[in-house]
């Protein structure tokens, strides 16, 4: 069964809009990590956050902002003011643990284009 | 950059034939994990190494083989290549106790 849902396929939108990406996880594990990584057409995983199960502060960082919710298993990831090297493929990731540490298991992945 | 690399870059094999990837880890890092990710999926966890020693597997066949070496590089060697082979094979490290993994650039693996 999937244990990370990202239901949008691909996301559209001009420079400067913003664009929410969804991520809906599943797990039994009351401690685990989310991540979201971001990968360019070159193809590199680039790892944009981790968030621990037990820490549901939502965090900012410049134009990116994540919003963690544990009572509805969502950890969503706006990008604010959107630019053209924001288009990418953006994947939603769980790692639960303790026994299975560092299997991360990835969403579809959300296709972000950003046209001018 | 993450200071992950992997080679080749690309590679085209036939079926049947058996392939060698290589990872060097970040510097520091102890630990390595491999994933396969097939055109328009997210990667799938192959398995990962820590101390030299297999430390957990995802749903692959024992045809998926690994080597960690004493500086914490890395192989993953698959023999009997099939056409659903055809994918990116992402390296990343990490160290003990952190639980961010760091990718490398992947290598892109064709199967005719």
């Amino acid at each position: 069964a999937q244990k990370v849902t990202q239901a949008q396929t691909e996301i559209s939108v001009v420079e400067k809009e913003d664009v929410t990406l969804d991520c809906v996880y599943e797990t039994r594990d009351t401690t685990y990590y989310l991540f979201w990584y971001k990968q360019p057409p070159s193809g590199e995983l680039v790892f944009l956050i981790r968030r621990n199960s037990f820490d549901e502060q939502n965090e900012i960082s410049g134009r990116y902002s994540w919003n963690f919710q544990k009572s509805t298993s969502s950890f969503n990831f706006t990008i604010t003011a959107s630019q053209v090297v924001d288009s990418a493929v953006y994947f939603c990731a769980l790692s639960e643990g303790p026994r299975s540490w560092g299997k991360l298991q990835f969403g579809a992945g959300t296709q972000v284009v950003v046209t001018p | 950059e993450t200071g992950v690399t992997q080679s080749p870059t690309h590679l085209i094999k036939t079926r049947g034939q058996q392939v060698t990837l290589r990872c060097s880890s970040q510097s520091g890092h102890n630990t390595v994990s491999w994933y396969q990710q097939a055109l328009g999926q997210g990667p799938q966890f192959i398995f990962q190494y820590y101390r030299e020693e297999e430390n957990g597997r995802g749903n692959f066949p024992p045809r998926f083989s690994g080597l960690q070496f004493p500086n914490y590089s890395s192989e993953l060697n698959v023999n009997a290549l099939e056409l659903d082979d055809s994918a990116l094979y992402l390296c990343a490290s990490s160290a003990t106790g952190q639980e961010t993994q760091y990718f490398g650039p992947g290598t892109r693996l064709l199967v005719l």
